[in-house]
């Protein structure tokens, strides 16, 4: 089964509006990660974040995490339109392979 | 280029045929897996992989198979195809455990996409 959930399943913003979007994750983690998937494409890499970290940038991303309330939470500051995907958490499934949320797809309008 | 390359990106197969898709890395990576996706579902993880010649079961493994004779290939066969394998299916790879410490995240392909009629 689905280790991560995100919410909300779908976010319409306009640019310039922060994003936010959350994942809720089952059992104890080593790292959570996010991905963004355009449309047609494959996922790509965007930030990892481990489980003795509780907040972490890169660029205009910043994830946080809260191990006691197996959640995370994804913000994109300033949106464009360019940040017009899906997003997925992700998390380690025995090691070795991850498990993924079903995505929030976000839609940014000019 | 460096990458993960799955070929091919479209196939229509009929019901009962059989059929292999390709995933190739060039980076030395010793993990790979096999996910699906499909509308509402996110991705599934069919098979994976931590090396050559060992492979394992994920989420959703029955009417497949997988081998893994070197590092750089990671094959998935439809045995007999149905209309639920109707997806897209995508490779991803990474040079340390994914849901470990280590990890710098998984790299992927750009995905089939498989119709069974």
């Amino acid at each position: 089964s689905q280790q991560g959930e995100e919410d909300p399943q779908a976010l319409s913003i306009q640019e310039g509006e922060n994003a936010t979007m959350n994942c809720s994750y089952k059992t104890s983690i080593n790292n959570l990660q996010w991905y963004r998937q355009n449309s047609g494409r494959g996922l790509v890499h965007l930030i990892l974040i481990r489980s003795n970290e509780r907040e972490k940038h890169s660029g205009r991303l910043r994830v946080t995490l809260d191990t006691s309330k197996k959640s995370s939470s994804l913000l994109i500051t300033a949106s464009r339109a360019a940040d017009t995907a899906s997003y997925f958490c992700a998390t380690g499934l025995s090691g070795y392979a991850l498990n993924f949320g079903k995505g929030t797809s976000l839609l940014v309008t000019p | 280029n460096a990458g993960v390359t799955q070929t091919p990106k479209f196939q229509v197969l009929k019901t009962g045929q059989s059929m292999t898709l390709q995933c190739a890395q060039d980076m030395n990576h010793e993990y790979m897996s096999w996910y699906r996706q499909d509308p509402g579902m996110g991705l599934r993880l069919i098979h994976y992989s931590v090396g050559a010649g060992i492979t394992d079961q994920g989420e959703v493994p029955n009417g497949y198979n997988v081998s893994r004779s070197t590092t750089e290939d990671f094959p998935l066969r439809l045995l007999s195809a149905a209309p639920s394998q109707t997806s897209v299916y995508f490779c991803a790879s990474s040079y340390h455990p994914p849901g470990q410490e280590s990890t710098r995240g998984y790299t992927f392909g750009s995905g089939t996409r498989l119709t069974v009629v």
